[in-house]
């Protein structure tokens, strides 16, 4: 099993909302990844988790909470979201040391706020 | 501060090989040069990466400089499916802060 799922694949939600994205891999990967992308933009680094631990939070604003309960689980927690925060959120996992390191990435969930 | 320069655009061939270049001058010795491609809609996909030897796998071919300030991914015979952005990536291995640059946008034409 080769996958990063994750779900939903679409979300709309309005700016009091709480919602949130979940990405799961089974590949025994210990580093987790979030990404946010927007139109004809390169994707972005949000959040990584290396050992079920917060390793990097590129100052993301706190309207966005990651959370990573196990190793093979990784949410991202969604409140009192911005219009500008609509994007495609993307999840990936890797090993999480070594060389290869090569990221294996979910198809993402594109979501718009309202 | 940019660790990557690629070219915006570039067309090609269906069937000719398709040649990407990517200029990394202030590579440290211990980073590798990692290739990524984003087909429209859907997450990137790994395609290859290397430290100073040139690499091939099924995918594709990557040729380090000497120096190792520049590198060129290598599609062998592009298909119209090989139309995507591809970026060009510099991190040390087991450091988990990967990061993109602005890629290429790569275009297969009939």
């Amino acid at each position: 099993d080769t996958e990063v799922t994750q779900t939903p694949k679409h979300l709309v939600m309005g700016m009091t909302n709480k919602k949130s994205l979940k990405c799961e891999q089974h590949m025994g990967h210990r580093a987790m990844y979030w990404y946010k992308q927007k139109a004809k933009k390169p994707p972005e680094l949000m959040f990584v988790y290396s050992y079920e631990k917060l390793s990097i939070n590129e100052s993301v604003p706190s309207r966005f909470s990651p959370e990573c309960p196990n190793s093979s689980l990784l949410n991202l927690h969604l409140h009192a979201l911005q219009p500008e925060d609509s994007a495609l959120y993307l999840c990936a996992s890797s090993q999480g040391s070594g060389e290869a390191g090569e990221l294996f990435f979910g198809e993402g969930s594109r979501l718009t706020v309202l | 501060d940019a660790k990557t320069t690629q070219p915006t655009s570039m067309d090609c061939a269906e069937g000719r090989a398709a040649n990407l270049p990517c200029n990394h001058s202030t590579i440290s010795g211990n980073e590798y040069v990692y290739w990524y491609r984003q087909i429209h809609s859907q997450g990137p996909q790994y395609i290859i990466h290397g430290l100073k030897n040139n690499e091939t796998n099924e995918m594709a071919s990557l040729i380090i400089t000497e120096d190792r300030k520049s590198s060129t991914l290598i599609l062998p015979h592009a298909t119209l499916r090989d139309t995507a952005v591809y970026y060009c990536i510099v991190r040390v291995a087991g450091n988990n802060d990967m990061r993109f640059g602005a890629g290429t946008r790569l275009t297969v034409k009939p």
